[in-house]
């Protein structure tokens, strides 16, 4: 099955800076999706993208399926932010794989 | 819409104990899975149930059973609990297996003694 490799694995933050995430697949994928698991273990879907661009007010995304990563850009990050920020993908017919998660605190 | 609930939030149980998670989705999905969260190891699929009626083992399934009850309904069952299945366990559902959106529950936190 695909690998799925986040990075970085830690992220610290002043609240108001901006920050990229990193995910990268081994092999080309039908469906790729960034969670977010805020401090009380809730886990929220982000974006599902298996290629090209979305933006949801601070968050965006970008999947380049033909080279196979996915970058999560957080803009004017806010204590809210923190958590730990998962990606997964996976190919037709099989299970979503996830990467490790990268955790991000946000200080004010 | 309460999206997807699971029931109990925590257990202890000891070592040979058994035990069933319930999980329950109210947004007409067809598909419903079980993963389990452990630390470093970010969440890793234990069984999966595309459409009601049908199971199918994920990356973890050993010692964990799983029982689509209705459409709505997808319970794990532990038949002897062993320490190393202490772990966080969420529950998700989607549209489609494996092809859209997941919407994960709240997590049931099990200590196995």
């Amino acid at each position: 099955g695909i690998q799925v490799e986040q990075s970085p694995p830690d992220l610290i933050l002043q609240e108001g800076a901006n920050s990229t995430l990193r995910c990268n697949f081994s092999d080309s994928v039908n469906n790729l999706q960034w969670f977010h698991q805020n401090p009380w273990g809730q886990l929220i879907n982000l974006f599902y993208i298996p290629s090209g661009t979305k933006q949801n007010g601070r968050l965006s995304a970008t999947t380049v399926a033909t080279e196979r990563y996915s970058l999560l850009y957080i803009s004017s990050s806010q204590t809210t932010d923190s958590g730990v920020y998962f990606c997964a993908a996976n190919q037709a017919g099989t299970a979503l794989i996830f990467g490790k998660g990268t955790t991000l605190s946000v200080s004010s | 819409n309460a999206g997807v609930t699971q029931t109990p939030k925590f257990q202890v149980l000891k070592t040979g104990q058994s035990m069933t998670l319930q999980c329950a989705q109210d947004m007409n999905h067809n598909s419903m899975y079980w993963y389990r969260q452990d630390p470093g190891m970010g969440l890793r699929l234990i069984y999966y149930s595309a459409s009601e009626g049908t199971t199918d083992k994920g990356e973890v399934p050993n010692g964990y059973n799983v029982s689509r009850l209705n459409k709505r309904e997808f319970s794990l069952r532990l038949e002897s609990a062993a320490p190393s299945q202490t772990s966080v366990y969420f529950c998700a559902s989607s549209e489609q297996a494996n092809t859209d959106t997941q919407y994960f529950g709240p997590g049931t936190r099990l200590t196995v003694l």
